[in-house]
């Protein structure tokens, strides 16, 4: 089972809506988690960090985590064609005390 | 402005000759970082230091070295660079291996 979990897409939505992007980890200890959003040919950036159960609020994004279930999602409202990217989950490990990153989720924002 | 630097940013080189890729923060971050990135394969952490005194090996550290002499600078040495060496670098920088990390460019090497 790999440590972090994402489904690599593509996932297609069109301009206005809400996208949905998943994220399972194995490691229950995990403290902390991070969404960042990465271009193609460039470094991640990061958008949201969430550290208890719960929602976060940014703007038009939203993390949630559910610990006890051990998934972290993001929710993109009113999504912009600029929103199309690779969206790369990072948790926080609390046994290896390290940052991991899944494989990404590719977004598509369709006109 | 706050940032996080590597060069080059781009270099094709050919199997075995040494090259560095030099990476600073000017945010006085104490943890720093490199990665690789493969597809299908994600990030990869190869080595990171905790401070100038703690550098540890991260998941796939075959092949390189790191140096942290000072805070800011955090260089990434391949001795004899192969073939499988060749991907997308990055290097980041965080206050501490809790906080979020903050990436640099990237670095695309090719080893012929």
């Amino acid at each position: 089972q790999k440590e972090v979990e994402q489904n690599s897409g593509p996932l297609s939505v069109p301009e206005g809506a809400i996208a949905s992007l998943n994220c399972t980890y194995s490691d229950r200890g995990s403290q902390s988690f991070f969404w960042y959003r990465q271009y193609s040919g460039k470094s991640p950036e990061l958008i949201m960090s969430i550290y208890s159960n719960g929602d976060k609020e940014d703007g038009r994004f939203t993390a949630q985590l559910n610990k006890a279930s051990q998934y972290v999602s993001l929710l993109i409202r009113d999504s912009q064609p600029s929103d199309s990217a690779t969206y790369l989950c990072a948790v926080l490990t609390g046994t290896a005390s390290k940052l991991t990153f899944g494989t990404g989720t590719r977004l598509q924002v369709t006109l | 402005e706050a940032q996080v630097t590597q060069n080059p940013r781009y270099l094709i080189t050919v199997t075995g000759k040494k090259l560095t890729v030099t990476c600073s923060q000017n945010m006085n971050h104490e943890y720093m970082s490199w990665y690789r990135q493969d597809p299908g394969l994600g990030l990869r952490q190869i080595y990171y230091s905790m401070n100038v005194e703690v550098t540890d090996k991260g998941d796939v550290p075959e092949g390189y070295k790191v140096s942290r002499k000072e805070k800011r600078n955090f260089p990434l040495i391949l001795e004899s660079p192969s073939p499988n060496q060749t991907s997308l670098y990055f290097c980041a920088s965080s206050f501490t291996w809790r906080d979020e990390q903050f990436f640099g460019p990237g670095t695309r090497l090719t080893v012929l």
